[in-house]
């Protein structure tokens, strides 16, 4: 069974300062990743996905993550921090060879952003 | 606003009760999912529609829960005899039929449960 782990339940980071939230992952065979954020009171957002090729994902708001299958991780990045990218951010993951499509995710790492 | 819709939003029920909660996938996706998040934990799969045939359904938390696309477009979530740990998010995503598995899934904003 896969699993997905995000071992800080926090992350603090000053505005302008690079920020990263970190994933790690298990799964069978190749996986597909996924980085979700979260507002208060709302559902989830999609920021960006790895499939295949470029280890170096961009995504949605300036952030890119990458993938790096020797230490199965999928860490989210941004190169200057907002007040406003302050949210919950959520790791997903599902197995390339899956039929049943379920996406497994991490608990969660709270980002607080501060002026 | 085009994007998945969930309604309600909120919920508020007596132990026992049944209660229904509707979600309205983006018009051209034809595959439909339903999770389930709990306070301080990220969203737990329950099942997954295609179209209206139901191809996951082993997730579901008990026989109490259901659910249903009757005609491949809107899909509803059933939780009879509810429970006090019933309490919970439960969020809806769709997605189009990409290389299975590699598609965004599109979340709605939820329907947050509380069990009294």
């Amino acid at each position: 069974a896969q699993s997905v782990a995000q071992p800080e339940d926090q992350v603090n980071v000053a505005e302008g300062n690079p920020l990263t939230v970190k994933c790690t992952y298990s799964v069978s065979g190749n996986p597909y990743l996924f980085w979700y954020v979260q507002y208060p009171n709302r559902g989830l957002q999609f920021l960006l996905k790895y499939i295949t090729g470029d280890n170096l994902v961009k995504g949605s708001y300036g952030f890119e993550a990458e993938f790096n299958k020797s230490q199965t991780s999928f860490h989210l990045k941004k190169p200057s921090a907002l007040v406003s990218d302050s949210a919950l951010y959520f790791c997903a993951v599902r197995p390339a060879n899956n039929a049943g499509n379920m996406l497994t995710f991490g608990g969660g790492t709270r980002l607080m952003v501060k002026p | 606003d085009t994007g998945v819709s969930q309604d309600p939003r909120h919920k508020i029920t007596k132990r026992g009760q049944n209660v229904t909660f509707r979600c309205d996938p983006i018009s051209e996706h034809n595959r439909l999912y339903w999770y389930r998040q709990t306070l301080g934990q990220g969203p737990e799969f329950l099942t997954y529609f295609q179209n209206e045939a139901q191809l996951e359904k082993s997730r579901l938390l008990s026989d109490r829960f259901s659910a249903e696309r009757p005609k491949g477009s809107f899909s509803t979530l059933e939780i009879q005899r509810t429970e006090q740990g019933d309490s919970a998010m439960y969020l809806c995503a769709s997605s189009s039929s990409g290389l299975a598995g590699s598609e965004t899934q599109y979340f709605g904003p939820g329907t947050r449960l509380l069990v009294l």
